[in-house]
């Protein structure tokens, strides 16, 4: 079965230290990886994506993500953390199945970044 | 440019009422998909639809749920004989067509739906 995990519920980070949170998939053919953020009573916003080639990607804010084919991740990082970063995180992978694609959501992790 | 817009943004029905949802992709979207997020959890897919297209309702619940998009107009996800535990915040979100398997989904900022 296709699935995306976010090993964490929360994670806790001082401002101005790094922060990863963690995410781990599982899919058939090639992986298509995404993460999203969610402010509260707000709808998810796209950070970045792996699709293809370097296995780092940059996205929105500062964020970062980093493929890992053998350990089959996609963990998200920054290297300095804002208060604003605060936030709910969602992994995702993109599906393929006989109907087409299909966009599976982790859990969700919720970043607390403390001043 | 308009995102993915939804109406309305907060809805309060009384058991046994009916809530109509309503999502309007981004330009030049041809795929919805509407998800549903309980308080304080991830979101569950419930049903993907292209124009005048159920492509996947396996999240959808058997009985009082069901999806539209229509050739005009918005989607529209219905629930009828709304109970308590329908209370949640249902997004919807749009993508272009599947000719590239690497596509984004934007999502709406979501409608809350209360039950009383």
């Amino acid at each position: 079965a296709q699935s995306v995990a976010q090993p964490e519920d929360q994670v806790n980070v001082a401002e101005g230290n790094p922060l990863t949170v963690k995410c781990t998939y599982s899919v058939s053919g090639n992986p298509y990886l995404f993460w999203y953020v969610q402010y509260p009573n707000r709808g998810l916003q796209f950070l970045l994506k792996y699709i293809t080639g370097d296995n780092l990607v940059k996205g929105s804010y500062g964020f970062e993500a980093e493929f890992n084919k053998s350990q089959t991740s996609f963990h998200l990082k920054k290297p300095s953390a804002l208060v604003s970063d605060s936030a709910l995180y969602f992994c995702a992978v993109r599906a393929q199945y006989t109907g087409g694609f299909k966009t599976i959501f982790g859990a969700g992790t919720r970043l607390f970044v403390k001043a | 440019n308009a995102g993915v817009m939804q109406n309305p943004r907060h809805l309060v029905r009384r058991r046994g009422q009916e809530a109509r949802l309503r999502c309007s992709p981004m330009k030049g979207h041809s795929h919805v998909y509407w998800y549903r997020q309980l308080p304080e959890e991830g979101l569950k897919f419930m049903v993907y639809l292209q124009k005048e297209n159920i492509i996947d309702e396996s999240g959808m619940p058997k009985e009082r749920f069901s999806a539209e998009f229509p050739k005009e107009g918005p989607s529209i996800l219905r629930i009828q004989q709304v109970v308590r535990g329908d209370s949640a915040a249902y997004f919807c979100a749009s993508s272009p067509p599947q000719a590239h398997s690497g596509n984004t989904i934007y999502f709406g900022e979501g409608s809350w739906l209360t039950v009383v």
